[in-house]
């Protein structure tokens, strides 16, 4: 089946820091990826969809200069948090769909990055 | 706009128990619905999915019917076992590809 891969993991970084946090589609080529936010005991919120060769669309409140989202190639999407703080502390989960995938084709989940901001 | 309730956990049960996680939603037009799992360690899975009213999803014994009158999409189970323990997700799909979840149900079985 479908594989979205997402790395790292787990990273704990210092504050004023930046991060990169990868998410690969291995095996079927997404035009739209999406950047979700997972704060604990709270649901999946959507932060922005991430459109190949284009800008990324940000949701309400998502700071578009902090989260810097970019889609450069049909199976990589890549989210940068610029200068992180600890209330940056999150668990980030990318998903995507595939290309040729009907308006109903799932979304495929990647596992996760636990981002710890010191 | 569109937002997702479902029950909050988190639910314990003893092996084939019969399980119920409620969900309902607010939505404009008719929207699609999905139950996600996300086992320990691992990304969101879709379980089952359901696209009109009345229509059944299923999958891995479990179920959801998608109930318009009610705006539910409850997720049972006749029997569970141990490895359905894992956090579920409800979750719809109006008018644009964004998904909107609930907070998450978490599943504990014991043997």
């Amino acid at each position: 089946g479908a594989v979205v891969s997402q790395h790292p993991s787990r990273v704990i970084c210092k504050s004023g820091t930046s991060v990169k946090i990868e998410c690969r589609s291995l095996d079927f080529q997404a035009t739209t990826m999406f950047w979700y936010r997972q704060f604990p005991k709270q649901s999946l919120m959507l932060m922005a969809t991430s459109n190949e060769g284009s800008k990324a669309t940000y949701e309400q409140g998502v700071e578009k200069d902090k989260f810097l989202i970019n889609h450069a190639s049909l199976t990589l999407s890549t989210l940068t948090v610029t200068s992180a703080h600890p209330e940056d502390s999150s668990f980030y989960i990318c998903s995507a769909r595939a290309r040729d995938g009907v308006d109903d084709s799932p979304l495929h989940f990647g596992n996760g990055t636990r981002l710890t901001v010191t | 706009g569109n937002s997702v309730t479902q029950m909050e956990g988190p639910v314990t049960l003893s092996e084939e128990a019969f399980l119920t996680i409620n969900c309902t939603y607010t939505a404009t037009g008719y929207p699609s619905l999905f139950w996600y799992v996300q086992y320990p360690g691992e990304g969101l899975q879709l379980l089952l999915k359901a696209t009109k009213a009345d229509d059944k999803g299923s999958n891995k014994g479990f179920e959801a019917t998608y109930r318009k009158e009610t705006t539910s999409f409850h997720l049972e189970k006749g029997s569970v076992q141990v490895s359905d323990s894992a956090v579920y997700f409800c979750a719809l799909r109006g008018g644009s590809e964004k998904l909107v979840f609930g907070k998450g149900t978490k599943l504990t079985v014991n043997p």
